[in-house]
């Protein structure tokens, strides 16, 4: 039982298109993530949600727009791709930092190739 | 804004040997985490390091957190093969649950 999973795991599309990467979790956590590694490997955070209410927006195009219809729930959707898009876009998701760990738990990446 | 340096970036070592990879972080933080990821995978969780003088050892990898010194530590014992991957720190500044990934090192263990 797969705990945090992303569809698709390949994208490849023009320049130009639009495109919708979607992700669940199904061990109970509050808060999903969406962070972007780019070809050097570093990771970076994009979004975050908590309860389906945005918390963390970093410095990303417009472009990307995240959406959570509820709390098991986090997809992201770019407009517009660029070659720059090229990338491997993880969705996480933890318990709140409250009296837990705050421990990521990661799905298994989508490797988004713009051409 | 928080910066997460490790180092060495790359390490090639020979199986048997021991290797401490560094984890320096810029501001106050009493949580860091460490990843391992292999090429291509995803992200899996090796260790949880919640106060200052935590340490934690699975098998062949102990991790260490000295918070004064914003200092974490990944020690390899007796490197094997299978613990070829890039392994992350990542930095709990405690503002939202917004955890700061390090550089990441490439480890690289030969016969």
């Amino acid at each position: 039982d797969t705990a945090v999973s992303q569809t698709p795991k390949y994208l490849v599309t023009q320049m130009g298109n639009d495109k919708s990467i979607k992700c669940e979790q199904n061990l109970g956590h509050d808060t999903m993530y969406w962070y972007k590694q780019d070809s050097k490997k570093f990771l970076k955070i994009m979004f975050s949600y908590n309860n389906k209410e945005l918390i963390i927006n970093e410095t990303v195009p417009n472009r990307f727009s995240p959406k959570s219809p509820d709390k098991a729930h986090l997809n992201l959707h770019i407009n517009s791709l660029e070659l720059g898009d090229s990338a491997v876009y993880f969705c996480a998701s933890s318990f709140d930092r409250g009296g837990n760990t705050g421990e990521l738990f990661f799905g298994e990446g989508s490797r988004l190739t713009v051409l | 804004e928080l910066k997460v340096e490790q180092n060495p970036l790359f390490l090639s070592m020979q199986e048997g040997k021991n290797y401490t990879i560094y984890c320096n972080y810029s501001t106050t933080s009493d949580r860091l985490y460490w990843y391992r990821q292999d090429p291509g995978k995803s992200l899996e969780s090796l260790f949880v390091l919640l106060s200052n003088g935590a340490v934690k050892q699975e098998g062949r990898l102990m991790a260490s957190l000295d918070t004064k010194a914003r200092l974490s530590t990944l020690h390899i014992t007796a490197a094997v093969h299978d613990l070829s991957a890039t392994y992350f720190c990542a930095v709990d500044p405690g503002t939202a649950s917004k955890l700061t990934f390090g550089t990441g090192t490439r480890l690289q263990v030969t016969l």
